[in-house]
Formats: C-alpha cells, structure tokens, sequence
C-alpha cells in the first residue's frame, strides 16, 4: 500500500514569506506527527495529532509555526513570515492508534533565502 | 525529559563483518520504548528495531540485533554481515510513556560500509 506521502518534495522561498507543507498519512493512520531536521542533527518534534485534534504541539519553535487537519488524515503545516533558520528537512510520521512504530514521509526540503 | 546520546564519529566497518552502533539515553519514565532507524542519502527516515523498557530479551529483527542493558541504559544496535547499502546515518530515538508519544532522536551517526 501506499506510504506517507509529503508536498512539495522541494520548497525555496524568500525570507518573510508564507509556506504551506502538506503531508498525506498512511490510510487508516489516526496518529500524525511533524518534525523538523536541521542539517547534521536528528528529528525534532514539532507536533502530533491524534484524529482532527492537536495532542501535543510542544515543539512548535513560536507562534509563525501552525498546523492543521481538519478531516483527521491530511496534515497541512504553515509558516509566516518565514527565516533563513527555518531551513531545514520537514518529516511528516504517521502510525495507528496503540502502536508505537511510526512511518516516515520523505520529507520536504525548506529553503528561505 | 528524554535525551539520547550519539557521540561516536563517523564509523567504517569491512563488509561483511559486524559492526555495533552506540546509543545511550536518559529519562524519568519507567516505561519508555527505544528505536533504530536507518536513514539513507534518499533522506526517507526507516524503521529497524524496537525495544520495550520491560521487554526481557533483547530485540531481534534479521541482520539487526539491539543490545539493551536498562542499567547502564544503553541500547546499541548491532548489524551483522555488514552490507554495501547499509551505508547511511543511523538514528537511535526514545519515545515516552504512552504509544503514541513523540520520538526523541539522537544526532545520528554515519556508517559507511568498505567493500
């Protein structure tokens, strides 16, 4: 079956701008995750939804940073007024209810110039 | 607060042969999961092997083997018969009480397999 899915693969954008991540979760997944991987260093968790709702959004690095998903399975993650260090790889995870192993999208990569 | 360490550089191992990957962690909660991934030039982050805190054997998943010693919480994945497309960044992660908590990764290490 199909995995979790992530668009755009590639995002360059100029600093201050607006960008929207988009992340497609295994069907059947309830539980999604977002992190962010700089270069050189390992995931870091920015949020996790569990159905439509918003379970744990500690890792959210301030208020530019949001996420939705509204329907419980597609994931949409926005930046305002986006930084040069908001560059990085953004990995979206998906898993089923009670089960720890989560599936990785490939990622998108972030570029603010 | 969880917190792993991966503090080994660069590692290089003859194919073929095994080669062992360290991972140490810190946490509070008596229950806690450990994880291996594999992460190749692709970038796609895959699943290896899973340790339960309470879990009495260590975990075994083909060629992958985790070396789980809860006292000196450590957790060392072990990769037998080392291959060419083993080469790649290895993440050691925890996840929290609960099986839907997040992953808290390491800083990976990079292991390059010599033909």
């Amino acid at each position: 079956g199909a995995g979790v899915s992530q668009t755009p693969s590639n995002k360059v954008t100029e600093k201050g701008k607006y960008v929207e991540l988009r992340c497609d979760p295994i069907s059947g997944h309830t539980a999604l995750y977002w992190y962010r991987q700089s270069l050189g260093q390992g995931p870091e968790f920015l949020i996790y939804f569990q159905g439509t709702g918003a379970a744990d959004d500690s890792g959210l690095p301030n208020d530019r940073f949001f996420a939705v998903r509204p329907e419980g399975s597609v994931s949409t993650l926005k930046i305002q007024r986006t930084e040069r260090g908001d560059s990085a790889v953004y990995l979206c995870a998906s898993s089923l209810l009670g089960s720890g192993e989560q599936f990785f999208g490939p990622g998108t990569r972030l570029t603010v110039l | 607060a969880q917190k792993i360490t991966q503090t080994q550089p660069g590692m290089f191992v003859q194919e073929k042969e095994a080669v062992t990957l360290d991972c140490t962690y810190d946490t509070s909660d008596p229950s806690y999961g450990l994880f291996w991934y594999k992460q190749p030039s692709s970038g796609e982050m895959i699943f290896l092997i899973y340790q339960g805190s309470y879990d009495q054997q260590n975990a075994t998943e083909g060629r992958y083997s985790l070396n789980f010693q809860k006292a000196r919480k450590s957790a060392n994945l072990v990769i037998s018969a080392s291959q060419l497309g083993d080469s790649a960044m290895y993440f050691c992660a925890m996840r929290a009480t609960g099986a839907n908590s997040k992953l808290t990764f390491g800083k990976g290490i990079t292991l390059s397999v010599r033909p």
